[in-house]
């Protein structure tokens, strides 16, 4: 299995609060991503980015920020949580260049309340 | 954008049997990737099966395989003497060949009947 941990697992949070979660992945992949995942959606892209300090919108940015300061890390914030941001956090890597497939860290559930 | 369909949301089959998951595209590029990923209970996204637009051969993985039908934008999984383990969601993803997004379906849920 590729190398990729999201912190935290879960989390629970009220409405208004700045929330960030944290993907690190060990295999030194240039790119990686953050989906959502929500049912009847299926996974929905973020942002992601094509390396350090490299970033760009996906299809669902609005309400999010993400940041890469280092290649294994890619932090995703929510910058004032709403209740339509409960969801499943994906962080992936891979899919660019001669890497074809992403890999997928475990996920992080989100609730807020 | 790229869309992914997954117009059947739910499926089932009895074990040992087989049965077709459908997937179409909307795309004018020539060359791309083609992805199932699986969804377990557990929530991690495996990788099932590829397929590259460029090669005619359809891609097989020991009980999985793929029709891919590149004219009709159609890549549907094949999943031969199904097993309890396989009950999952299942995922179509696009990718172009040149890009760096992907692009997913909405997923097909699959019940394996004892």
């Amino acid at each position: 299995d590729a190398g990729i941990t999201q912190s935290p697992r879960h989390k629970v949070t009220e409405t208004g609060t700045p929330v960030t979660l944290r993907c690190h992945q060990t295999e030194n992949h240039r790119y990686m991503y953050w989906y959502r995942q929500d049912p009847g959606h299926g996974l929905r892209l973020i942002h992601y980015s094509y390396g350090v300090k490299d970033t760009d919108k996906g299809e669902v940015s609005d309400g999010y920020s993400v940041s890469r300061s280092k290649t294994e890390d890619f932090l995703l914030t929510l910058e004032s949580a709403t209740s339509s941001q409960t969801s499943v956090y994906f962080c992936a890597i891979g899919g660019g260049g001669s890497y074809n497939e992403q890999f997928f860290g475990p996920g992080t559930r989100l609730t807020v309340l | 954008a790229q869309t992914v369909t997954q117009s059947q949301p739910e499926m089932s089959v009895q074990e040992a049997e087989t049965v077709t998951l459908s997937c179409t595209y909307d795309t004018s590029e020539s060359d791309y990737y083609l992805f199932w990923y699986k969804q377990p209970p557990s929530r991690q996204m495996i990788l099932v099966i590829r397929q590259e637009a460029y090669k005619q051969q359809n891609a097989t993985e020991n009980r999985f395989s793929v029709n891919f039908q590149k004219a009709a934008k159609s890549f549907s999984l094949k999943i031969s003497d199904s097993q309890l383990g396989d009950a999952a969601m299942y995922f179509c993803a696009y990718r172009r060949s040149t890009g760096n997004q992907f692009y997913f379906g909405t997923g097909t849920s699959l019940t394996v009947i004892p």
